[in-house]
């Protein structure tokens, strides 16, 4: 089973960009690279999924190099509403289960 | 988007009964769906796969026989904690995984359920 690995916790300021880099070196070769937001008492939500290279969508960027040993989730310009813990996972290809880490909790600050 | 509802949101039961709570996808089919519990502070902890139409596979610690699990339909999964004790106290989320999504199996979660057992 691929194990990620993400700093415990950041600090932001309103207006920043904030980029969350998450280990994963046992991936494997059909394995995908998802990212969820989750504020307290509610269930994650997904942020962005990528396989390889770049991947953008309207709320962030995933940025995934060759080796796909790690990833780089990117929130551009973050805001208050943006304090959560994020997770990254990487998604087993044999049943789609989702093993969680630790997370990052992210606190954006004024 | 998909959405997935959990029912009750909050439950407060007494030690020794019993607790159902029920998963739904509203807007899209789902053979697969999953459980999980969450204590403060920590992260999810993965308990059990639920199979619509077969019996769930549940992750090495859990108990099947204290946390029941039905998947009776294509969006409807049930997780009973059977003689609930305070320990069991915890914050329940189920996900499910759109059948006619694409190859990534992108899973959408529910709210939760918080659970006070007393």
């Amino acid at each position: 089973l691929a194990k990620t690995t993400q700093p415990i916790s950041m600090d932001s300021y309103e207006g920043q960009e904030v980029n969350i880099t998450c280990s994963h070196n046992n991936i494997a070769t059909n394995d995908y690279i998802t990212w969820y937001q989750q504020f307290p008492s509610q269930g994650p939500r997904f942020i962005i999924q990528g396989y390889k290279t770049k991947v953008t969508n309207e709320v962030a960027s995933l940025f995934i190099p060759a080796d796909r040993k790690s990833s780089t989730l990117s929130l551009p310009r973050v805001s208050l509403s943006d304090t959560a813990v994020y997770y990254c996972l990487v998604l087993l290809n044999q049943g789609g289960k989702l093993i969680f880490g630790q997370g990052t909790e992210l606190s954006v600050k004024p | 988007g998909a959405v997935v509802s959990q029912h009750p949101s909050r439950v407060i039961c007494k030690s020794g009964t019993s607790v159902k709570i029920e998963c739904r996808s509203l807007d899209f089919q789902a053979t697969t769906m999953f459980w999980y519990r969450q204590f403060p502070k920590k992260s999810l902890m993965l308990m059990a796969t639920s199979n619509e139409g077969s019996k769930a596979t549940y992750e090495q610690g859990v108990e099947k026989d204290k946390f029941l699990i039905n998947h009776a339909s294509l969006t409807l999964s049930t997780l009973t904690v059977t003689s609930a004790h305070p320990e069991d106290s915890s914050f329940y989320i189920c996900s499910a995984r759109d059948i006619s999504g694409r190859p990534s199996y992108e899973q959408y979660f529910g709210p939760g359920t918080r659970l006070t057992v007393t």
